[in-house]
């Protein structure tokens, strides 16, 4: 079985600041790793994710995650928050492979506010 | 835009009732997701279907059912309807690879009163 855990559900940052939005999973087989943004009223849009390959993910707007399999984690960072930014967060994983078809389990999703 | 297109929007219907959420995948997309997210559930997995066939099953409930058609959109049926069942349900689709971008439609909100 899958589990996502994000630590933190707010995080306030200034813009111009960096931002870091932490993420561990629990999975039995090799995980593919993922970030979705939701704004306020919208649907789920992928911000990055890691499949195989180089550990260090860049995704759209600016942001980026790094893979680490020894502490079971994949943070979202972004070096300078912008207004814009403010949205909830949601670190999913799947298996790569298996049977589970690449069904998402999602973390419980971070809310990043960003202050002028 | 994902491309995953869902109707309606918003729905409103009293406790008991019965209804149908519509989803239109991605095109060439032959998975399709529901998820369902709430204030205290988060986004749960309900249900997945592969060119009309179901492949993987998660915390869906015996009231609510789906299926996918030939023409590959899908349904989301949600009976004996309860306030509990308040929510926004996404539906999702995407190439069947593992690794694959499953890409989220803007959702139907139901609200059960």
């Amino acid at each position: 079985a899958q589990s996502v855990t994000q630590l933190g559900s707010h995080v306030s940052v200034s813009e111009g600041a960096l931002v870091l939005l932490r993420c561990n999973y629990s999975s039995s087989v090799p995980p593919y790793l993922f970030w979705y943004v939701q704004y306020p009223n919208q649907g789920l849009q992928l911000l990055l994710k890691y499949t195989t390959g180089a550990t260090l993910v860049k995704g759209i707007n600016g942001f980026e995650a790094e893979f680490k399999k020894s502490e079971t984690s994949f943070h979202l960072t972004k070096p300078s928050a912008h207004m814009s930014d403010a949205a909830e967060y949601f670190c999913a994983v799947s298996e790569a492979g298996g049977t589970s078809y690449g069904k998402l389990t999602f973390g419980q999703g971070t809310i990043l506010t960003v202050h002028p | 835009d994902s491309g995953v297109t869902q109707t309606p929007k918003h729905l409103i219907t009293a406790t008991g009732q019965r209804v149908t959420l519509r989803c239109s995948p991605r095109s060439g997309d032959l998975s399709v997701y529901w998820y369902q997210q709430s204030l205290d559930q988060g986004l749960q997995f309900l249900i997945q279907y592969y060119n009309g066939e179901e492949r993987a099953k998660g915390n869906i409930l015996e009231r609510f059912s789906a299926q996918q058609f030939p023409d590959l959109h899908s349904e989301l049926n949600l009976s004996s309807l309860e306030l509990g069942d308040s929510a926004l349900y996404f539906c999702a689709s995407s190439v069947q690879r593992s690794g694959n971008t499953i890409y989220f439609g803007e959702g139907s909100w139901l609200t059960v009163v």
